[in-house]
């Protein structure tokens, strides 16, 4: 059974910085892409990035409203995915989903974590 | 960055009903379009994948059309447990993009 388990999630003060981690399990981490996908409280879904299988080359993309803040990165010997969120801001609080991308590196999200609330505010 | 526009945004209706959700895309997405099931307090669940195929485990009364920038999601006899709400995502190009969703309601 596939599961996505994030933690590392919490209170924060504006321009601190929070790391997400994503712990996998049944299924081969190694051959697929992984995505973050946020949501604001009360609000639609919006994705944070994803990074791709070593396979397409490791390589990651982020969202504008991220870019230069938030990185992703994966450790495929623990089956583990991160969220390392810097000069964190108040429009960054919401629930974040670790998600895994559809096989061949296609860009949709077949499994979802429960997520992690991220709360930004002095 | 292609835009992703779901109408209604929200809708009332019984069990049994048909109901037909529409998702248009800013440009043409061929058939790269996505839809999920988010019950409240839960993550969203994949239900169909490239427009019109199946996730593994879902009920048949659910379908997907559509190519180009015109995509829709049918339930055929609406059923308790459907009553949710739903997002259309384009996986044509990133940046990857939702739809603002539409919430079905019993009527």
């Amino acid at each position: 059974e596939v599961q996505l388990v994030e933690s590392g999630g919490g209170l924060v003060q504006p321009g601190r910085s929070l790391r997400l981690s994503c712990t996998a399990s049944g299924f081969t981490f190694g051959d697929y892409g992984m995505s973050w996908v946020r949501q604001a409280p009360g609000k639609g879904l919006e994705w944070v990035g994803f990074i791709r299988s070593e396979a397409y080359g490791g390589t990651i993309e982020y969202a504008a409203s991220v870019k230069g803040r938030f990185s992703i990165s994966r450790d495929d010997s623990k089956s583990i995915a991160y969220l390392q969120m810097n000069s964190l801001k108040t429009e960054d609080t919401a629930v974040y989903y670790c998600t895994r991308n559809g096989p061949y590196s296609r860009y949709y999200f077949d499994y979802w974590g429960q997520g992690t609330l991220v709360t930004v505010s002095s | 960055d292609i835009q992703m526009t779901q109408s209604p945004s929200s809708l009332s209706a019984s069990v049994g009903d048909r109901v037909t959700i529409t998702c248009r895309a800013s440009q043409s997405i061929n058939r790269y379009l996505n839809w999920y099931q988010q019950k409240p307090g839960k993550a969203p669940k994949l239900l169909i994948y490239a427009a019109s195929s199946f996730q593994s485990g879902v009920p048949s009364r659910f379908s997907g059309s559509g190519s180009g920038t015109d995509f829709t999601l049918t339930v055929s006899s609406l059923q308790p447990e459907d009553f949710a709400t739903y997002y259309c995502q384009q996986s044509y190009s990133s940046p990857l993009t939702f739809g603002g969703g539409t919430k079905v309601e019993i009527k």
